[in-house]
């Protein structure tokens, strides 16, 4: 079946832009994360959804950054006024629920702010 | 704070040979570890995962080892092959699903 969607796969946008990343997760899975990966980094998590509500936003760096998952599938992650240093590759996941399920991530949102 | 880390940044191995990878982590609170496969421009892929209730656990040429004690984690690959290169991860799960993961060990396999 189909795996984990992110669109766009890349994009580039000037600084003090706003953005926005959608993640289109396996169909019936309840939970939904999303993580940030630095070249050369491993995985650094965001927030994560369980149904449409936004279950743990910890790894959120800022308030420029916002999540949504209004129906309990697709999510949209927004970046306002983006700043070089939110350059990174953002990858979302999701799983059949949360906890101890296997995770399966999709091939990532390459951002460039310029 | 609450840490994942690899010994070593890049692993190079002729074919054919048996590749080993390592992992250490903080948290001894942790109970579920997972391991994770990352090719140029993909997101990781699952590969294995282990409980804190189990030493050992093995699959397709994966085993994973988990010593508690030192909390260490390994991977080892049997017969490494081409297609295993990549970067492989190790990650934490305290339980709400939440991953934590290390930097990552680049296996560049030598035909």
């Amino acid at each position: 079946g189909a795996g984990v969607s992110q669109t766009p796969s890349n994009k580039v946008t000037e600084k003090g832009k706003y953005v926005e990343l959608r993640c289109d997760p396996i169909s019936g899975h309840t939970a939904l994360y999303w993580y940030r990966q630095s070249l050369g980094q491993g995985p650094e998590f965001l927030i994560y959804f369980q149904g449409t509500g936004a279950a743990d936003d910890s790894g959120l760096p800022n308030d420029r950054f916002f999540a949504v998952r209004p129906e309990g599938s697709v999510s949209t992650l927004k970046i306002q006024r983006t700043e070089r240093g939110d350059s990174a590759v953002y990858l979302c996941a999701s799983s059949s629920q949360a906890g101890y399920y296997e995770q399966y991530f999709g091939p990532g949102t390459r951002l460039t702010v310029t | 704070g609450e840490s994942v880390g690899l010994h070593l940044p890049t692993l190079s191995v002729q074919e054919g040979d048996n590749s080993i990878i390592n992992c250490a982590y903080s948290n001894s609170a942790s109970d579920y570890f997972i391991w994770y496969k990352q090719e140029s421009g993909k997101g990781p892929q699952f590969i294995i995962d282990i409980r804190s209730n189990m030493d050992k656990r093995q699959g397709q040429r994966v085993t994973v080892l988990l010593n508690k004690t030192v909390k260490h984690l390994s991977l080892q690959i049997a017969a490494t092959q081409p297609g295993d290169s990549a970067v492989y991860f190790c990650a934490e799960n305290p339980g709400s699903g939440k991953l934590i993961f290390g930097q990552g060990t680049e296996l560049s396999v030598k035909p």
